[in-house]
């Protein structure tokens, strides 16, 4: 099946700091969404873009098909950003199954 | 607009009792539904999922099913938990091809600890 590789595994920034998150997949996809995983367990949509660019507040993500991978960039972060941040792709196959990243655990220091 | 709801929200149960997860979605019908798990500090992996009542698709072979008595509701049983069936367990839906957007969206989750 397709692979997803997520770096850095782990980030710790101080509030107000800005920071790049990346997402590898190894196989084209039909969908790719970031998510942002609450203390509480909750997956919170961030972004859904299998190409192109997308901005959202204080979050934008980028995704280069052709080259596999996307990129979530947080600016300034706020202490509330804290959780851990999964990537998942659908490849090709109309079953709308994602597939998810280990995930990047992001703690924003006051 | 849609909701999705899971209950319990937590539970504890002894090895070998029985499970029934249920997942309910409001505001949209025939929608794709899925069934995920997460161990502690790792990925979700997916369980199963369904396209239309009846209809089930397991993905990993386990000691858990899953059901679709009715067309927004989703359930996730065991006759007989074990230790491994631990961890954080969550429903999805997405809309049928054709009849919205791609994304998928999340409940909030049940955690089963299994004793």
């Amino acid at each position: 099946g397709i692979q997803v590789e997520q770096s850095p595994p782990d980030l710790i920034l101080q509030e107000g700091a800005n920071s790049t998150l990346r997402c590898n997949f190894s196989d084209s996809v039909n969908n790719l969404q970031w998510f942002h995983q609450n203390p509480w367990g909750q997956l919170i949509n961030l972004f859904y873009i299998p190409s192109g660019t997308k901005q959202n507040g204080r979050l934008s993500a980028t995704t280069v098909a052709t080259e596999r991978y996307s990129l979530l960039y947080i600016s300034s972060s706020q202490t509330t950003d804290s959780g851990v941040y999964f990537c998942a792709v659908e490849p090709p196959s109309n079953d709308y199954k994602l597939s998810f990243g280990a995930g990047t655990t992001v703690t924003v220091r006051a | 607009s849609q909701t999705i709801h899971q209950w319990p929200a937590t539970l504890v149960q002894p090895v070998g009792s029985p499970l029934s997860l249920e997942c309910t979605v409001e505001g949209t019908s025939n929608p794709n539904l899925y069934w995920y798990r997460q161990a502690a500090g790792r990925g979700l992996q997916l369980l199963f999922y369904s396209v239309g009542i009846g209809q089930i698709s397991s993905e990993v072979p386990q000691n858990l099913s899953a059901s679709r008595p009715q067309d927004r509701q989703f359930i996730l049983s065991s006759k007989k938990l074990l230790l491994s069936d631990s961890g954080f367990y969550l429903c999805a839906w997405t809309h049928l091809p054709g009849q919205g957007g791609y994304e998928q969206y999340f409940g909030p989750g049940t955690r089963l600890t299994v004793t």
